[in-house]
């Protein structure tokens, strides 16, 4: 069954904690991408990676860190640097970096809570 | 800057009334652009995109690069297409979504 899963459903942090969340894609997709969603932003773009072992600073990077170890894989750190890591993040797929029109496929989401 | 914009937050409709979901984007180059949706409890999906020139659910998006906007249009409103819409842009492999409008279709 194709898809990208996205683990823990719901996580729960101590303040000054770093917490990884896991993304996996079965799709042999190219690009993966991390997304933080807050009521009323939208979807603002974290990180994201076109290829193995490289990968780009979105809008909101600052707190957070990421690998490409494997084309599957692309696990998101949030820091104890990100000074506000309560919310819902996203992660993503598309063949191409979605250039032709490639569709994007979402996780379910991880909800962060710091505690 | 490569931007996505959609003014409204919420969109409140009655079903049988035309919708207009807008979006206006900033890109330099030759843009990609997509309609996202999320229906409640379900994984955010793609509607439609501005290269197939597609029409889903009833749903069409006409690129125009004058204005640089890419709306989303329905004639006749249902109640199943209530739901968080995101408009979408594809600048150089990145891939950048509008703040989201709320769209509700009432009885």
């Amino acid at each position: 069954d194709g898809g990208i899963t996205q683990s823990p459903k719901y996580l729960f942090r101590k303040e000054g904690q770093n917490v990884t969340l896991s993304c996996e894609q079965n799709l042999n997709h190219d690009a993966m991408y991390w997304y933080r969603q807050d009521p009323g932003q939208g979807l603002r773009l974290i990180y994201y990676s076109q290829i193995v072992n490289d990968f780009q600073k979105g809008d909101i990077a600052e707190g957070y860190s990421v690998s490409r170890e494997k084309k599957e894989s692309f696990p998101l750190t949030v820091t104890s640097a990100q000074k506000n890591p309560t919310a819902f993040y996203l992660c993503a797929s598309t063949l191409l970096g979605g250039r032709s029109g490639a569709e994007a496929f979402f996780g379910q989401g991880t909800r962060l809570t710091v505690v | 800057a490569q931007r996505v914009t959609q003014p409204e937050k919420l969109l409140s409709v009655f079903k049988g009334a035309p919708v207009e979901l807008k979006c206006n984007y900033s890109y330099s180059g030759s843009p990609e652009l997509f309609w996202y949706v999320q229906y409640s409890r379900q994984r955010l999906q793609l509607l439609l995109r501005h290269i197939s020139r597609e029409s889903i659910k009833g749903f069409t998006a006409d690129l125009n690069k004058g204005e640089t906007s890419f709306h989303l249009k329905k004639p006749f409103a249902q109640e199943e297409d209530s739901a968080m819409y995101y408009c979408a842009l594809t600048p150089g492999g990145k891939l950048i979504f509008g703040q989201g409008t709320e769209l509700s279709v009432k009885p």
